[in-house]
């Protein structure tokens, strides 16, 4: 099993829909969460991070659900520039490791 | 304020050549790591140094690869001999501290073609 589990899509929506996307993560003990997005050639940007109690920015809705130990992206109203491929990041906190271990990216194309 | 600085952006060599790959963090950021990525294997941890020290460097593939970072400034990661599956994009990201809540910011990345 991966560290940090992403379905790689690619999700298809229409423009204005709601779309969702998981991350799972094998550490229980995890303790900071993130998502990233990445343009195509591009290199990974934070959109945001992932606090205990959920957090909101705009259109853009992260949660975490640590029982299940997935987080989650919610995104509402997409636009056509939300196409990109959108990473989970996860601070595993195993044998002291602290970088960053990322999922494999989750690809949205939002159609007209 | 400038971002993470990364050189060169492309880099083509063949089989055997010596690689190095050049970044410069932000001001002021005291973490810096290596990551690698690939469509097989996403984007993978290299290497990390925390205030110029070597941390984390179990994700370095093999003998092959090394990273230094001999002042805060400055880093480079240098493959000797490349090889064909060496070919991936290579970003460099720095982040201000060195706790689990730090957020990284990456470079543009170097894309690596070992033919």
């Amino acid at each position: 099993r991966k560290e940090v589990e992403q379905d790689p899509g690619p999700f298809n929506v229409p423009e204005g829909a709601t779309v969702a996307f998981n991350c799972t993560y094998s550490n229980s003990a995890s303790q900071s969460f993130f998502w990233y997005r990445q343009d195509c050639r591009k290199e990974p940007k934070l959109l945001m991070s992932v606090y205990s109690s959920g957090n909101e920015d705009g259109r853009f809705t992260a949660q975490l659900n640590r029982a299940s130990q997935y987080i989650s992206l919610l995104i509402r109203d997409s636009k056509l520039s939300d196409s990109a491929t959108y990473l989970c990041a996860v601070n595993l906190m195993d044998t002291g490791r602290r970088a960053l271990t990322f999922g494999s990216g989750t690809r949205l194309q939002v159609q007209p | 304020d400038a971002g993470v600085i990364q050189s060169p952006r492309h880099e083509v060599t063949e089989m055997g050549q010596e690689v190095t790959l050049r970044c410069k963090p932000i001001s002021g950021h005291n973490s810096l790591f290596w990551y690698r990525q690939t469509m097989m294997r996403g984007l993978e941890l290299l290497i990390y140094f925390n205030n110029n020290v070597p941390i984390d460097d179990s994700g370095m593939p093999e003998d092959r690869f090394s990273a230094k970072m001999p002042n805060a400034s400055f880093s480079t990661l240098k493959i000797q001999p490349s090889e064909p599956r060496d070919s991936a994009v290579y970003f460099c990201a720095s982040s201000l501290g060195d706790t689990s809540n730090e957020k990284l910011f990456f470079g543009s990345g170097t894309q690596l073609s070992v033919l």
